[in-house]
């Protein structure tokens, strides 16, 4: 079983549009996060849940809206979607709040926005 | 904000002979993690070693530490094809639940 698997892998949508890609984990982790990768690669934290609390929000545009239904579930909902917010966007969990534990990625969700 | 920065940002080997990246952080940390990402995939954790650690061993990867200087490197011995990858470090500086990424060394090793 796939421990961190995001849905869909691939989304190519208009401008304008509203999207959202849901990630899972089956790791038992309480610690969730959502990062954006550029096309030049780098990495950069979005949002960070803590068994369904929000602990970190870092200067995303409020059309970017997470959701933690349960620990074991990170949904992020993209509105008004701009050229700008195509990336590709890794869900990631980690065993436990304090920054010892490793991060366990899933495999992205290339957004593409025309 | 950027956290890591890593050291070459690319980096072309020969096939068994060894890699060399190094990075850089700005504040003090408890942990720095060093994660690989193949093309096309999730970031995979290599290993990590705490701040009064100096050097970590996991078979052919070296990590060292040196917290006076804020940097680290990654060594990895006898490269092969399946090496391949793009390196990242990443550290938590501030809270420990933010964990934050370098830009990352782009290896390729060459048959």
């Amino acid at each position: 079983d796939t421990a961190v698997s995001q849905t869909p892998k691939y989304l190519v949508t208009q401008m304008g549009n509203d999207k959202s890609i849901k990630c899972e984990q089956n790791l038992g982790h309480d610690t969730m996060y959502w990062y954006k990768q550029d096309s030049k690669k780098f990495l950069k934290i979005m949002f960070s849940y803590n068994n369904k609390e929000l602990i970190i929000n870092e200067t995303v545009p409020n059309r970017f809206s997470p959701k933690s239904p349960d620990k074991a579930h990170l949904n992020l909902h993209i509105n008004s979607l701009e050229l700008g917010d195509s990336a590709v966007y890794f869900c990631a969990s980690k065993s436990y709040s304090g920054g010892t534990g490793e991060l366990f990625f899933g495999e992205g969700s290339r957004l593409t926005v025309l | 904000s950027q956290q890591g920065e890593e050291d070459p940002q690319a980096l072309s080997i020969q096939e068994g002979e060894n890699a060399t990246m190094n990075c850089s952080y700005k504040t003090s940390i408890n942990n720095l993690q060093w994660y690989r990402q193949n093309s096309g995939r999730g970031l995979v954790h290599l290993i990590l070693i705490r701040s009064n650690e100096r050097e970590k061993h996991s078979g052919r990867l070296r990590v060292t530490l040196d917290t006076s200087k804020k940097s680290s490197s990654l060594l990895i011995t006898a490269s092969r094809a399946a090496d391949t990858a793009s390196y990242f470090c990443a550290t938590a500086p501030n809270r420990d639940d933010k964990i934050i990424f370098g830009k990352g060394t782009r290896l390729h090793i060459l048959p």
